[in-house]
């Protein structure tokens, strides 16, 4: 069974950075597009970013673009996603998703998720 | 605001049918992008229930399924079991903004 592990969320401070860890098994991971998707508390799911199979195409949420990195390394099995200048409505459960066999790395179609990881931003 | 509109609420007795509709426009579902839909339990990452707007993943039941229409699409739920209160949230791929989410679906079963 297909498994996704975040790590990385806690507490920080405004305007600081936080690096967030998604750990793959179980599937071909250098075959895959991967996202992260976020959801405030009590709120909706909101997409955050996208990363190619071969990490070389990446597109953000205009909400997080040039603050946050999207990125891979095949050979560790493992997604991240930088975040510097960190806001108060970046605060969120952080969850890596992976897409589905047979979709468009960048469409979506999210078969596995992970359990999430929480970020808080305050100070 | 979503890109993708959905109704805040939805609700109905067991053994009902219940359906959650899902609006966009012509830069996602209108323009034939695929439309997949989420379930999520109370603190739990969501679920796949439905993909390519009308595919049952395995071990889905087959008292959901999924349709799509010009620019809209719904999530139909029949038979209603207590085990169903959840939120549903779809999601589509829209040319303007990528990924795209509706603000989700609470499921009560009265």
């Amino acid at each position: 069974q297909v498994q996704l592990v975040e790590s990385g969320g806690g507490v920080v401070q405004p305007g600081g950075s936080l690096r967030l860890s998604c750990a793959a098994s179980r599937f071909t991971f250098s075959n895959y597009g991967m996202h992260w998707v976020r959801q405030a508390p009590g709120k909706g799911l909101e997409w955050v970013a996208v990363i190619s199979y071969d990490g070389n195409n990446k597109y953000y949420a205009d909400s997080v673009k040039g603050r946050f990195t999207i990125s891979r390394d095949n050979s560790k099995n493992t997604l991240y996603l930088q975040m510097n200048s960190l806001r108060a409505e970046d605060t969120a459960v952080y969850y890596c998703a992976k897409v589905s066999q047979g979709s468009y790395w960048y469409e979506g179609n999210f078969d596995y998720w992970g359990q999430g990881t929480l970020v808080t931003v305050s100070s | 605001q979503s890109v993708l509109t959905q109704p805040p609420s939805v609700s109905g007795a067991p053994g009902q049918r219940v359906t959650i509709s899902c609006t966009g426009s012509s830069s996602n579902i209108g323009a034939g992008y695929d439309v997949h839909w989420y379930q999520q339990l109370p603190g739990t990452a969501p679920k796949l229930l439905i993909y390519g707007s009308n595919n049952r993943p395995s071990g889905v039941p087959d008292r959901f399924s999924g349709s799509k229409s010009g620019t809209s699409a719904s999530l139909a739920i029949t038979g209603l079991q207590a085990e169903d209160e959840a939120d549903y949230y779809c999601q589509s791929y829209d040319s303007l903004s990528d990924v795209v989410f509706g603000g989700g679906t609470k499921l009560t079963v009265l």
